[in-house]
Formats: C-alpha cells, sequence, structure tokens
C-alpha cells in the first residue's frame, strides 16, 4: 500500500493567513494526488484534484502543487469558514489511501 | 445535482454483518463507480472498496475477506456487506461517486454519513 503522511498534524492560524500543508507519498505517484476538506460532523468535501486542479465551486484562494513525491495545499488568505480538517488522498493505485490530516485551528 | 443516502441499522453485533445501502439520486449508478469509505471516531479515513459500473469490485485488502460489495441498477443503489464485525468496525460509514479514470480520479460527491457502532 501507498502510505501518505502530513505536516503538521495541526496548526494554529489566522483570518487571513496564508497557510501551506504538505502530503507526502512513500512512492512515486505522478500527479495522481487528491485534496479534501472536512468540517465536524459533516462528509469530506474535494477541493482539489490531479494535484493542482480546483474543483468546481471551491475558492480560488485553494491551490496545489507538487515537488517529487512532495505536495502542497496552500490556502492563499485563511477565512473563518476555512477552520477544518484536511486531508490528502492518493488515486495512483488501490488500495486509494489518504492522510492521516491536518487540522487548521484559530488562533 | 448528485445525491448520496447511506442507510442501514446504527448497531450492530459483534461477530455479525454490517449491511448499509447508498441510494443515489439525481445520477444513474450505472454511469461512474462507487465507493464506501468509513471514519472511526475522531480518526482519519479508510477506504474500503468499490464497484463498478459493471459490477466488478475492488477491495482494500485490509477487509477483503469480510467485505461484499454490489451494485442494484435497478434501485439504482450500491451496497456494502461487511461481516464478523468487531468494536474495530465502529465508524461513520460514508458512500461516495469515484469520477474519473486511470488514476486521475476523485471522490466528488459523497454522502452524509452513516455512524455504525458494534455493541452487544
Amino acid at each position: 500500500d501507498i502510505q501518505m503522511t502530513q505536516s503538521p498534524s495541526s496548526l494554529s492560524a489566522s483570518v487571513g493567513d496564508r497557510v501551506t500543508i504538505t502530503c507526502r507519498a512513500s512512492q512515486s505517484i505522478g500527479r495522481y494526488l487528491n485534496w479534501y476538506q472536512q468540517k465536524p460532523g459533516k462528509a469530506p468535501n474535494l477541493l482539489i484534484y490531479a494535484t493542482s486542479i480546483l474543483q468546481s465551486g471551491v475558492p480560488s484562494r485553494f491551490s496545489g502543487s507538487e515537488s517529487g513525491t512532495d505536495f502542497t495545499l496552500t490556502i492563499s488568505s485563511l477565512q473563518p469558514e476555512d477552520f477544518a480538517t484536511y486531508y490528502c488522498q492518493q488515486s495512483y493505485s488501490t488500495p486509494f489511501t489518504f492522510g492521516p490530516g491536518t487540522k487548521v485551528h484559530i488562533k | 445535482q448528485v445525491q448520496l443516502q447511506e442507510s442501514g441499522p446504527g448497531l450492530v453485533k459483534p461477530s455479525e454483518t454490517l449491511s448499509l445501502t447508498c441510494t443515489v439520486s439525481g445520477g444513474s449508478v450505472t454511469s461512474y463507480y462507487w465507493s464506501w469509505i468509513r471514519q472511526p471516531p475522531g480518526r482519519g479515513l479508510e477506504w474500503i472498496g468499490l464497484v463498478y459500473n459493471n459490477g466488478n469490485t475492488n477491495y482494500n485488502p485490509s477487509l477483503k475477506s469480510r467485505v461484499t460489495i454490489s451494485v442494484d441498477t435497478s434501485k439504482n443503489q450500491f451496497s456494502l456487506k461487511l461481516s464478523s464485525v468487531t468494536a474495530a468496525d465502529t465508524a461513520v460509514y460514508y458512500c461516495a461517486r469515484r469520477k474519473g479514470n486511470g488514476g486521475d480520479d476523485y471522490f466528488d460527491y459523497w454522502g452524509q454519513g452513516t455512524l455504525v457502532t458494534v455493541s452487544s
């Protein structure tokens, strides 16, 4: 199985901050990396797929990039509704696997 | 707008079989691939498996011996059965649509999730 790690596991930030979350795969997965946002008691919501393609309806302050086996989710200016947990997921091969999540707290 | 809704018992006894159904509205189960994903309380997401629109399946090896996912095109539903459950199977179970192919795919629509507790 491809193992996914995320860093940090949690972070505190203020509204307006630029936030970066990193996801690393245990092997090369090409561009096959997706990002989801999950709020308490809700299902995950797709933000970005194929490393950098923004899902329809997702604000442009979210962006994704990659460098080798490291992938980055960036929120350019954190908004109150962005406080949530973020998960990466590889779709390169089954079993599909998710990262452990990064919880974004209000500072 | 595609909507998915999980249904099934919220409490299952140890050693019994967990059975859930996902009803799809606003789209056809014959058009895409469909997955089950679970999340133990306070923990991360685990992919259980998927069913293709032709009925073929692909399961997580960690659960493969206990999992059956099937599709009922007449009802526009797909289902999950997980046998010999233990407390470790207590989780919120989500159904989701898989869009795309050949690795360039993702889960774009999700049900709201249903909590299944394994307890006697």
